[in-house]
């Protein structure tokens, strides 16, 4: 099955400054990548996502990339914010299939 | 639009007694539903898949006589975690494919607490 690692568990940056959160798969036959941003007692919620067809997106602030040869996307953050701050989960998964979470990056932005 | 609805979104209950626990999906059909279990500071892990009409798919690890689910109409899935235990206490997440793509859609999640 698919097997998704994240990196790093935390982060801490200053406000203004640009986050980085790296996920690698093992399946290459995975082709949607969401990323959801979780804060405390509540549901995830889809930030941005990308298929396998493309290889970067970007959406105000975020930007997500994919190299589907070495297996990795990555978040991109920038001009992060106080309220940037929660769990970060990436995901990966076939058509229509199942989503294998990465483990998570807790993300503090500090004033 | 695509909603997903969850209800109780808090309940706590002494052990042995079992807990249901409603997932809808509010403005779409959703074919297939998935549950999760979150515990603090972890990943979701999913527990199951559940499809209308049909019998739902268990992750390994997961005691299928334990976690019933049914999965009766297009728009609602039940999870009922039966003779619960203190282990069992755990944030219970479900979420709905609107089929077409592969985005799901997350319910407000389940806070369960087994006194």
């Amino acid at each position: 099955g698919e097997n998704v690692e994240q990196h790093p568990s935390t982060l801490s940056v200053q406000e203004g400054d640009s986050a980085v959160i790296k996920c690698t798969y093992s399946d290459s036959a995975s082709n949607y990548f969401p990323w959801y941003k979780q804060e405390l007692g509540k549901r995830p919620q889809l930030i941005i996502d990308i298929r396998s067809n493309v290889g970067e997106k970007k959406d105000q602030r975020i930007a997500v990339t994919l190299n589907k040869t070495a297996k990795h996307f990555s978040l991109h953050i920038t001009e992060t914010q106080p309220e940037d701050s929660a769990v970060y989960f990436c995901a990966a998964s076939r058509s229509r299939s199942t989503l294998t979470f990465g483990k998570g990056t807790m993300l503090l932005v500090s004033p | 639009g695509a909603v997903v609805s969850q209800h109780p979104s808090r309940v706590i209950c002494k052990s042995g007694t079992s807990v249901k626990i409603e997932c809808r999906s509010l403005d779409f059909q959703a074919t297939t539903m998935f549950w999760y279990r979150q515990f603090p500071k972890q990943s979701l892990m999913l527990m199951a898949t559940s499809n209308e009409g049909s019998k739902a798919t268990y992750e390994q690890g997961v005691e299928k006589d334990k976690f019933l689910i049914n999965h009766a109409s297009l728009t609602l899935s039940t999870l009922t975690v039966t003779s619960a235990h203190p282990e069992d206490s755990s944030f219970y997440i479900c979420s709905a494919d609107a089929g077409g793509s592969n985005e799901q859609f997350f319910g407000p999640g389940t806070r369960l607490t087994v006194l």
